[in-house]
């Protein structure tokens, strides 16, 4: 059981360059949501989904788009990359019947330069 | 809107020593979670508190659903070194969608052996 796995682990891009963080999980969740962690921020919500077709901006939506076409992928795009959206990206996930209760993947390193 | 403060920021401990940490909100919560991130790794659930009053262990690990519903706090007894990390105290997002969670800013542990 995989859990919750992000792709890439990794990536430097340049400023307005696009594009797509990966996130898939092979545990049936529901509930599938984009954080990203700045030094001394804490964790801020991105985008979030409660299943297929259905998403819902977060706390930080601006620069970021997401689709949720399955069960399992919840991707993340960014358009056109900013300096500000250097952070690491988290995406987790849960079921309906713990909604809080969330697992989380390892996590991507985005540097944008 | 909704807030969560941690103190302290971070600590630095020696092994052996007891963790008191905590987590203070602006408003009423009916769920508090506790989650712990190690380096380079995303966070994992340690504790989740349903109930004013309740108190609940894991391990070494114990965290209290404050009275007035607006606090919680975790404590870690006989500290090891495998303990550092941020720890991260949560709560339901009720201006969001059902399942979001906001984080605290975390308690960054450092234990010296």
């Amino acid at each position: 059981n995989a859990g919750v796995t992000q792709t890439p682990k990794f990536q430097v891009l340049k400023t307005g360059q696009s594009m797509t963080l990966q996130c898939a999980q092979d545990m049936n969740h529901e509930y599938m949501s984009w954080y990203r962690q700045d030094p001394g921020m804490g964790l801020r919500l991105i985008h979030y989904s409660v299943g297929a077709g259905i998403t819902d901006q977060g706390e930080v939506p601006n620069g970021y788009n997401v689709s949720r076409s399955t069960t399992e992928d919840f991707p993340l795009r960014l358009l056109s990359a900013a300096p500000s959206q250097t952070s690491v990206y988290f995406c987790a996930s849960s079921w309906k019947g713990d909604v809080y209760g969330y697992t989380f993947g390892s996590g991507t390193r985005l540097t944008v330069v | 809107g909704q807030q969560l403060n941690q103190s302290p920021q971070s600590m630095f401990i020696q092994e052996g020593e007891d963790v008191s940490m905590n987590c203070t909100s602006s408003s009423i919560f009916n769920t508090w979670l506790w989650y712990k991130q190690d380096p380079g790794e995303g966070p994992v659930l340690l504790i989740a508190l349903y109930k004013a009053g309740e108190l609940t262990s894991n391990g070494r690990l114990t965290a209290q659903f404050g009275i007035t519903r607006k606090d919680s706090f975790l404590n870690i007894s006989a500290s090891i070194p495998s303990d550092v990390g941020i720890y991260f105290c949560a709560g339901p997002n009720y201006g969001g969608s059902q399942g979001n969670l906001i984080f605290g800013k975390g308690t960054k542990l450092s234990v010296k052996p």
